[in-house]
């Protein structure tokens, strides 16, 4: 059980063209989903907490216009990298749970390349 | 300032023998600490949660400490194998309720065999 989908795998594409990513719990509803970016050899880096049906809050210094997060609904969370540019490339995983103290499930996350 | 940290970038140990991975944490004061594991590519994978007033949480050859007086978490796994080779992540929920949970740097081990 507790298996979050994250699609797509890895997106290649120009400078300028705005990437959604999609990430979905499949078998349990999420209240809340995390979106994290992550760089080669480094932790995670939490950009931004969402909870169903209200908005995303960010962490310090993510610009909220340049990444858009709709958790419209329990199962479905999804950001999109606004006008993407080179320093936007990156590995970006997102996570979901439930209430409570429980663990956070992760996605297998998005390569994103921009060129 | 709050930080997290993990020992060693790299951990390598012989296949067989129980590895041990180290987290500290300064300026935090966590409800919740949580273990994952990080193959390359891939999302982090839930290992372990131990609460704030539990001492010692296991799960088959897996066993995570808690102490919150030294502010440190130490990470067991008993037999290791290669297949246990991977990147492991301590991650930190303070209380309030906020559900922020920060991540630390990762130990790579490497199990030979």
């Amino acid at each position: 059980g507790a298996v979050v989908s994250q699609h797509p795998s890895w997106v290649i594409c120009k400078s300028g063209t705005s990437v959604k990513i999609e990430c979905r719990s499949l078998d349990f509803q999420a209240t809340t989903m995390f979106w994290y970016r992550q760089f080669p050899k480094q932790s995670l880096m939490l950009m931004a907490t969402s909870n169903e049906g209200s908005k995303a809050t960010y962490e310090q210094g993510v610009e909220k216009d340049k990444f858009l997060i709709n958790h419209a609904s329990l199962t479905l969370s999804t950001l999109t990298v606004t006008s993407a540019h080179p320093e936007d490339s990156s590995f970006y995983i997102c996570s979901a749970r439930s209430p409570g103290p429980q663990p956070q499930h992760f996605g297998d996350g998005t390569r994103l390349s921009i060129l | 300032s709050q930080k997290i940290e993990q020992n060693s970038e790299a951990l390598n140990i012989q296949e067989g023998k129980t590895a041990t991975l180290t987290c500290n944490y300064t300026n935090y004061s966590p409800a919740y600490l949580q273990w994952y594991r990080q193959d390359p590519g891939r999302g982090p994978v839930f290992l372990l949660l131990i609460r704030e007033n539990e001492k010692e949480k296991r799960k088959e050859r897996l066993k995570v400490t808690f102490d919150t007086t030294l502010k440190q978490s130490l990470f067991h796994i008993t037999a290791s194998q290669p297949a246990d080779s991977a990147t492991y992540l301590c991650a930190l929920e303070e209380s309030g309720g906020y559900q922020k949970v920060t991540f630390g740097t990762g130990t790579k081990l490497q199990v030979i065999p």
